[in-house]
């Protein structure tokens, strides 16, 4: 089946401009996670959805980083007044849920470049 | 805090040569343990996996690894690697205290395998 799919794959903005990245995760998952990496780094988590609602959001660095999953599918993240040390590339994951169903599954990321 | 460490940032070998990734966690409570590779300019894929029963696990493509837990170690060995094996290696823990199943991931090692 189709697996986690992400759009944009790049994104090129300015300096304080707003940004939106969509994730859409496997069908059936209820658990969405979002993570960012920044070169030579790993994976570093910002944000969890079980459900529509964000259960944990303790890894979102300031105020200017917001996401939603409006209907429990679809999630987006939002980026205000982009700074440069944004740019990393970000990563969405999708899962069953808690216990053993925890294994996340991985999109191709999208790349966001602030000039 | 909880943490993950992947003790060798770069291992260089050639092909058909043995290997071992070491990664090491920082918890005293249950984990759920994982190997994730990535190839250049691509998304994470899972390629192993921890979650309950026996110890050493196997993926389809000849990789293993241990969870030791007195050792808090998951080391990733394969017995002979081919070209085809050269990318970015991250090992990645969840920690039940959690509830979230958030991934905390290491830094990454770098598996450059030579002719």
């Amino acid at each position: 089946g189709a697996g986690v799919s992400q759009t944009p794959s790049n994104k090129v903005t300015e300096k304080g401009k707003y940004v939106e990245l969509r994730c859409d995760p496997i069908s059936g998952h209820t658990a969405l996670y979002w993570y960012r990496q920044s070169l030579g780094q790993g994976p570093e988590f910002l944000i969890y959805f079980q459900g529509t609602g964000a259960a944990d959001d303790s890894g979102l660095p300031n105020d200017r980083f917001f996401a939603v999953r409006p209907e429990g599918s679809v999630s987006t993240l939002k980026i205000q007044r982009t700074e440069r040390g944004d740019s990393a590339v970000y990563l969405c994951a999708s899962s069953l849920g808690g216990g053993e169903r925890v294994t996340q599954y991985f999109g191709p990321g999208t790349r966001l470049l602030v000039l | 805090a909880q943490s993950v460490t992947q003790l060798d940032s770069q291992v260089p070998v050639f092909e058909e040569a043995p290997v071992e990734l070491r990664c090491n966690y920082s918890s005293s409570v249950s984990v759920y343990l994982f190997w994730y590779v990535q190839y250049p300019n691509q998304g994470l894929q899972l390629l192993l996996k921890y979650l309950s029963g026996s110890t050493l696990v196997e993926s389809i493509n000849g990789f293993e690894a241990e969870f030791n837990k007195s050792q808090t170690s998951f080391h990733l060995r394969k017995p002979s690697v081919h070209i085809s094996d050269t990318a970015e290696y991250f090992c990645a823990v969840s920690f039940f205290s959690s509830n979230t199943g958030k991934l905390i991931f290491g830094q990454g090692t770098t598996l450059q395998v030579k002719p």
